[in-house]
Formats: structure tokens, C-alpha cells, sequence
């Protein structure tokens, strides 16, 4: 079946440095492909997103490309600010004709020290 | 649109008692999805509805967990005879369609339930 595997964190970083969170996937069929983030106490957000191979989705200075070859979908940032610490979800949701339910990986949570 | 909300934030019951969670999607969007989420895990998918029609459960809806979306709009999540493996971020999505679900759910903030 479909599934997501990110890894595992927690990451820590400092101001300004560069961000990947790496993520690759499960999938039969086209996917699409997200990168969710969850703030303290809150719902999950939609941050960017990939429906086709090469898409490369971008939000917020956050870019990840996908990558059908590799099966991968890596979140990166060029210079991160205390205020993106959070949990970043990796997702897909499958093909038009499947069930397409979101799948979620566990999350990597990622904190940024001034 | 105040987008997807969800009532309570909260909600601390004790081992036995039955809890009922709301959801309002975003007024034009027919599919509406629960998920719950442990911590430091991502979302399981439990549920979702296109509509009032429910048109598939996880296997981790156990039978004392039932959804209902009564006239298409807002939906409820009913657990009853509550364990504390139930406690959880219960939360719920919408979309406005097969298509649109392709471009991502919009969440609410979820039902924090503690089981004591």
C-alpha cells in the first residue's frame, strides 16, 4: 500500500542555517505529494505541494521537487528562522482512482535556536 | 469562511464514558476525513465522508467508534465506552472533492481527548 517514510528527527539548528528533511515514499500509480507543518497546540497546515514528477512545490521560502526516479519528496530551506521550528509532515495522496486518503509520516520535528 | 472547525479543543473524560467530537468543514467542501494522531506520530486515517455517504473506514475504527456526517454538512465522532489507548489529537479535514483532494486537506486545529 501507499506510505511515507521521513526522517526521523529531532533536528536542531541555528538561525540562518540550511534546512533538508528528507522524505521518500510508497506509492502504486501518481501520487501526490505535500509537506504539512504543525505548530505547537495547532491543526496541521498545507505548506507546499506536488502533483506531477518535476513539480517542484514552494511556500514561505520552502521548496521540495518531486522525485519520481528516486521516489523522494526532501524538504529544504536556504536560511531558517526560529520562528519555522515545528513538526513537518511528509503525505501523499493517491491517484485519482484510489481511495486517496492522505498518508502521513511520523513527523520530524525541527527547532531553530537564535 | 472561518475554514474548518472543530469542537471541543479539549476534552477529558474518564475511562468508560462515551465523548462526542464536532466538526464544521468549509461550507463547499463534500469530503470530510478524521484522523487521529498519537504523539510524536503522524495522522492515521479513520474515516471520511463524501457527503452524508461514509465511504471508508480504517481497521483502527474499532466498533465502539462511529462517524456520522447526517445531512452532508457538519460531521460527528462518537467514542464510546472510552480506553485510554483513545487518548489522541482527533483530527478532522476537508475537501472539496475527489479532484481537489489532490491539492491538499484543509484541517481544523482538533479534539485533544485525555482518557484518565
Amino acid at each position: 500500500g501507499n506510505s511515507v517514510t521521513q526522517m526521523e528527527g529531532p533536528v536542531t539548528l541555528s538561525e540562518e542555517a540550511f534546512l533538508t528533511i528528507n522524505c521518500t515514499y510508497t506509492a502504486t500509480g501518481y501520487p501526490s505529494l505535500f509537506w504539512y507543518v504543525q505548530y505547537p497546540g495547532e491543526g496541521l497546515q498545507l505548506l507546499l505541494k506536488a502533483t506531477k514528477a518535476d513539480d517542484k512545490g514552494s511556500n514561505k521560502g520552502f521548496e521540495a521537487t518531486y522525485r519520481k526516479e528516486t521516489t523522494s519528496f526532501h524538504l529544504e530551506k536556504g536560511s531558517v528562522q526560529v520562528s519555522d521550528s515545528a513538526v513537518y509532515f511528509c503525505a501523499l495522496s493517491g491517484a485519482f482512482w484510489d481511495n486517496n486518503d492522505m498518508r502521513f509520516g511520523a513527523g520530524t520535528r525541527l527547532t531553530v535556536k537564535p | 469562511d472561518t475554514g474548518v472547525s472543530q469542537d471541543p479543543r479539549h476534552k477529558i473524560t474518564k475511562r468508560g464514558q462515551n465523548v462526542t467530537f464536532r466538526c464544521d468543514p468549509i461550507s463547499e467542501h463534500n469530503r470530510l476525513y478524521w484522523y487521529r494522531q498519537t504523539l510524536g506520530q503522524g495522522p492515521e486515517f479513520l474515516t471520511y465522508f463524501q457527503n452524508e455517504a461514509q465511504l471508508e473506514k480504517s481497521r483502527l475504527l474499532s466498533d465502539r467508534f462511529s462517524a456520522e456526517r447526517p445531512k452532508g454538512s457538519f460531521s460527528t465522532l462518537e467514542i464510546q465506552r472510552t480506553e485510554q489507548g483513545d487518548s489522541a489529537m482527533y483530527l478532522c479535514a476537508s475537501s472539496l472533492g475527489r479532484t481537489d483532494a489532490n491539492y491538499g486537506y484543509t484541517f481544523g486545529s482538533g479534539t485533544r481527548l485525555t482518557v484518565v
